[in-house]
Parts: C-alpha cells; sequence; structure tokens
C-alpha cells in the first residue's frame, strides 16, 4: 500500500535559518504528492503540490522537488519567519484512488 | 471564500454519552472524509464517501462509530457510546474527486471524553 514517512520533529530554528523537512514515499504508479500546514488551533491546508517527476511545487517561499528516483519531496525554504511555526504533513494521492495518505507529520518551531 | 464548515469547534462529554459531529462540505464537492488527530497517532482516515456513498471505513471502529451523508450538504459523525480513548480533534475535509486536486480541511472538532 502507499505510505509517508517524515523526519521527526520538532524541528527548532533561528529566524533567517534554511529549512529542510525530508519526505519519502512509497506507491505504485506515478501519485501527486502534496505537502500541507496545519497553524495553531486550525485546519490543514495546502501548501504547494507536484502531480509529475522532476515537478516542483512553490508557495510562500517554500519548495519541494517531486524525485521519483529517489521517492523523494523534501520541503525547502530559504529563511524561515516565526510565523512558518507550524505542523507540516507530506501526502500523497495515488492513481487508484482519492484518498489522501498522510505522513506523521513535523512539527516546526521558529525562534526570533 | 468556500470553506468546509465544522460544528460544533469544541465539545466535552462524559463516558457513554452519544456525540455527533457535523460537516457542511464545500457546494459541488462530491468527496468526504473524516479523520482522526492525536499526538500519538497522528492524522487517521476514519472513512471516505464519494457521491454521497461510504467507499472506505476500514479506519473506524464499527462498533461504536458510525458516518452518514443524509444529503449532500451535510456529513456525520457519531460515536455512541463514546469512550475516554475517543478524544481529539476530528477533521473533515471535502474534494472535487480528481486524483491531483488538493483536498480542503474544516477547522475540526476537539473533542474531549471525560
Amino acid at each position: 500500500g502507499n505510505s509517508v514517512t517524515q523526519m521527526e520533529g520538532p524541528v527548532t530554528l533561528s529566524e533567517e535559518a534554511f529549512l529542510t523537512i525530508n519526505c519519502t514515499y512509497t506507491a505504485t504508479g506515478y501519485p501527486s504528492l502534496f505537502w500541507y500546514v496545519q497553524y495553531p488551533g486550525e485546519g490543514l491546508q495546502l501548501l504547494l503540490k507536484a502531480t509529475k517527476a522532476d515537478d516542483k511545487g512553490s508557495n510562500k517561499g517554500f519548495e519541494a522537488t517531486y524525485r521519483k528516483e529517489t521517492t523523494s519531496f523534501h520541503l525547502e525554504k530559504g529563511s524561515v519567519q516565526v510565523s512558518d511555526s507550524a505542523v507540516y504533513f507530506c501526502a500523497l494521492k495515488g492513481n487508484a484512488g482519492n484518498m489522501l495518505t498522510f505522513g506523521g507529520g513535523t512539527r516546526l518551531m521558529v525562534k526570533p | 471564500d468556500a470553506r468546509v464548515t465544522q460544528t460544533p469547534r469544541h465539545k466535552v462529554t462524559e463516558m457513554g454519552q452519544e456525540v455527533t459531529m457535523r460537516c457542511q462540505p464545500i457546494l459541488g464537492h462530491n468527496t468526504v472524509f473524516w479523520y482522526r488527530q492525536t499526538m500519538m497517532q497522528g492524522l487517521e482516515l476514519l472513512a471516505y464517501f464519494r457521491n454521497r456513498a461510504p467507499l472506505d471505513d476500514s479506519g473506524m471502529p464499527k462498533d461504536r462509530f458510525s458516518a452518514e451523508m443524509p444529503d449532500a450538504t451535510l456529513a456525520t459523525l457519531k460515536i455512541q457510546p463514546s469512550e475516554p480513548r475517543d478524544s481529539a480533534v476530528y477533521f473533515c475535509a471535502s474534494g472535487t474527486g480528481a486524483t491531483n486536486e488538493k483536498l480542503f480541511f474544516g477547522s475540526g472538532t476537539q473533542l474531549s471524553v471525560l
């Protein structure tokens, strides 16, 4: 079956530091890949997505590249802000169905 | 902006009581999902509906949980009887069903069973 593995948190960074949150997946075929973000007290919201190999999703300074050869979709940001503090979820949606499979989530804490 | 609406936002109840959580998906969306979030288990898929028909509820404890869509504008998740281990945040999400389409999540119902 499909599965997503994320690095465990929390990840604690100072403002303006470089961020990487690793995500690898297992799936048959060519899944679509997503990063969702959950701010405190809120539901998940889509941050970015990529639907085929070598696609790069980007939004709000965050980027992730769909790497089929390494089955990875790592999230990066060049300079984090305190307002980026949240929980980040990597997810995939396979071809065979419409269900999203989520990773365990990675909490990011950015200190001023 | 269109959004998924969940009620109530918070619910505190005693063990053994019935709990009903409601979700109004975005108009026009034909897929609805119920997820449960806990610190220990993360996000777990409980149930999945397409065009109001349940397609997958394998993640749901059948003896006490039930999920329904009485109409296209309402999805319900019931727990009867509730237990302390059901304490969690329950999220509803809706989408259009396309493989590469995103899901829209509600703000969740935070349930505490004492």
